[in-house]
């Protein structure tokens, strides 16, 4: 039982290059979500997923894609990155209504 | 904006004290969560308190709630070295199912 994987751990783009984050949990859980965490500052939520085939947008989705094909999937696309998207992003799941099960994070740093 | 405000934003004590921290919000809710985060590393859950619930307790931590105040406090008794890390409440509004974070308290204890 792995909980929430997230690949790659660290990562460094030029600006306008585009990638994926990916995120994959084994506890079947229905609900995932993808945050950003910037210093001295809370979690943002930036996509959320209730279910496979449902997204929605989060507090700060701009220059942010998602979709949720299976329910153990969630990836998180950035379409042109931005110096201002440096951050470190972290993907969660979780029953509705319960606990978030959170990642160890990806460490993005865009020049 | 954040949903949820911590304060203090940083608390230093010795091993053995107590630790509180509070946690303020805006809008009705379903339940207030408690997360704990660990330098480098993704949030842990702590404790969930429902709204109709008004005090929670799990090993040395407790929580309360109130929702006429839309405020919540964390305890943490006989606080260790090993509690260093930040604290961070996050609340799932009734308007949604989704969490929203505040900024967190560092906490220092000191041996």
């Amino acid at each position: 039982n792995a909980g929430v994987t997230q690949t790659p751990k660290f990562q460094v783009l030029k600006t306008g290059q585009s990638m994926t984050l990916q995120c994959a949990q084994d506890m079947n859980h229905e609900y995932m979500s993808w945050y950003r965490q910037d210093p001295g500052m809370g979690l943002r939520l930036i996509h959320y997923s209730v279910g496979a085939g449902i997204t929605d947008q989060g507090e700060v989705p701009n220059g942010y894609n998602v979709s949720r094909s299976t329910t153990e999937d969630f990836p998180l696309r950035l379409l042109s990155a931005a110096p201002s998207q440096t951050s470190v992003y972290f993907c969660a799941s979780s029953f509705q209504r319960g606990p978030q099960h959170f990642g160890d994070g990806t460490r993005l740093s865009i020049l | 904006s954040q949903q949820g405000e911590e304060d203090p934003q940083a608390l230093s004590i010795q091993e053995g004290e107590n630790a509180t921290m509070n946690c303020s919000y805006k809008t009705s809710i379903n339940n207030l969560q408690w997360y704990r985060q660990n330098s480098g590393r993704g949030l842990v859950h702590l404790i969930l308190i429902r709204s109709n619930e008004r005090e929670k307790h799990s090993g040395r931590l407790r929580v309360t709630l109130d929702t006429s105040k839309k405020s919540s406090s964390l305890l943490i008794t006989a606080s260790r070295a090993a509690d260093t890390a930040s604290y961070f409440c996050a609340t799932e509004e009734t308007s949604g199912s989704r969490l929203t974070f505040g900024e967190g308290t560092q906490l220092t204890v000191n041996p």
